[in-house]
Formats: C-alpha cells, sequence, structure tokens
C-alpha cells in the first residue's frame, strides 16, 4: 500500500545541471499531478497527465518537461536547472477527474 | 483563470480555541475539496463538498458549502495541537482533470 513515491527525497543541484524526479503510482489512478510548493505561495501546477499518453501545462510549466511512461509513471525533469526552481515538488495522483488526490512525501530540490 | 482566494493567510490560537478559514471563489464551483498539511509533510485529502449548503462533520472538524457554491469554509472546535498544519481549499481547475488550490492557511497553536 505504498500509494504515491517519489525519488529522490532530497536533492541539490549547480545552476545548469539537469535532473529528473521520478514519480510512481500503484492505485491504478488515470491523472498523475506535479505540484510545487513555494512558501507563501500555496501549491502550483507545473503539468499534469489526465490518462496515460496524454500530458498537459498547468499554472507554471516554464523550465520543466514530463513523461507520462506508463500508467504507474509520471516523471518531471528539469534541463538546465536555476535557482528559481528551488522549491518542494510534490507529485500527485486520482482517478479520472479531480477528487480526492493522493500526494507523494515530496522532493526537496535545493539549486545553488 | 479560475482562481479560489483563501484567508487567513496565518492564524495563532490557543488550545481549545475554535478555529475558522475560509475560502471564496468568483465563480461558481461544481465541488470544493480541503486539505490538510502538516509540517514537513504533504497534503493528505480530508474532504470534499458538493450540494449547495452542504454542510459535512469529521469529528471537531465542520465543512461548509455556500449556498451560491463560491464559498466554503473549515470550522475546528476547540483546537488541540494535533491540529497543527496548513489547511488548503480547492476547487475545479478550466479543465475536469485538474484542481486549483488556495493559498492556504497556516493553523499554529499555543499549548
Amino acid at each position: 500500500n505504498a500509494g504515491v513515491t517519489q525519488t529522490p527525497k532530497f536533492q541539490v543541484l549547480k545552476t545548469g545541471q539537469s535532473m529528473t524526479l521520478q514519480c510512481a503510482q500503484d492505485m491504478n489512478h488515470n491523472s498523475m499531478y506535479w505540484y510545487r510548493q513555494d512558501p507563501g505561495m500555496g501549491l502550483r501546477l507545473i503539468y499534469y497527465s489526465a490518462s496515460e499518453g496524454t500530458t498537459d501545462k498547468g499554472e507554471v510549466p516554464n523550465g520543466y518537461n514530463v513523461s507520462r511512461l506508463n500508467k504507474r509513471e509520471f516523471s518531471l525533469r528539469l534541463e538546465s536547472a536555476a535557482p528559481s526552481q528551488t522549491s518542494v515538488y510534490f507529485c500527485a495522483s486520482s482517478e479520472r477527474g479531480h477528487v480526492g488526490y493522493t500526494f507523494g512525501s515530496g522532493t526537496r530540490l535545493t539549486v545553488v | 483563470g479560475q482562481q479560489v482566494m483563501q484567508i487567513p493567510q496565518y492564524q495563532h490560537v490557543q488550545e481549545g480555541e475554535d478555529f475558522t478559514t475560509y475560502c471564496n471563489s468568483s465563480t461558481t464551483l461544481s465541488n470544493i475539496q480541503w486539505y490538510k498539511q502538516r509540517p514537513g509533510g504533504h497534503p493528505v485529502f480530508l474532504i470534499q463538498l458538493v450540494k449547495s449548503g452542504e454542510v459535512k462533520k469529521q469529528k471537531r472538524l465542520t465543512f461548509q458549502f455556500g449556498e451560491a457554491k463560491k464559498n466554503s469554509s473549515l470550522h475546528i472546535t476547540a483546537t488541540q495541537t494535533t491540529d497543527v498544519g496548513t489547511y488548503f481549499c480547492a476547487g475545479p481547475g478550466s479543465s475536469a482533470s485538474k484542481i486549483i488550490f488556495g493559498s492556504g492557511t497556516r493553523l499554529s497553536i499555543r499549548p
């Protein structure tokens, strides 16, 4: 009963480096989401995948790319990290629609 | 785009006092959800409200959806230290597959 698993939990990058945040869910959910959370800014949607094979931009997609690898996995890639991307990143999943998201435990990313 | 505004941003109460957070939208919402995030943790789904004027209770927590379906509130009676965290409301986004979160109300408690 793992739910949503995110890796890594912590990461420090240098400006310009690239990395991929991994997310996997074992609840057979159709929809998956990537959010970032900054102090005082709440949760902002980066990208989402309504179903396997589709991805769409959210509120703050610039500087990120995503891949819905299969129904279970949804990854977030930073091609050239910038200090402004220092944040906590959460992956979430839900049944088709928008009820009752299940969140992963988050990735705390620092870009120096 | 669709936005849900949440107030207050912070609330600091004495243990045992009540707490309320409010969520407002400029447009009618088909539903509203509430989440709780403990310090250092991740958001956890609490409840969904769908009907106009709906009231639901979970122990000391009371959730209300306004008659016009443009506002909602979460009320906690007799707060306990376990209630500490940030409470978010969330409403449907521009597509059926996503929700937009309010900015949250952070609750801290003096023991």
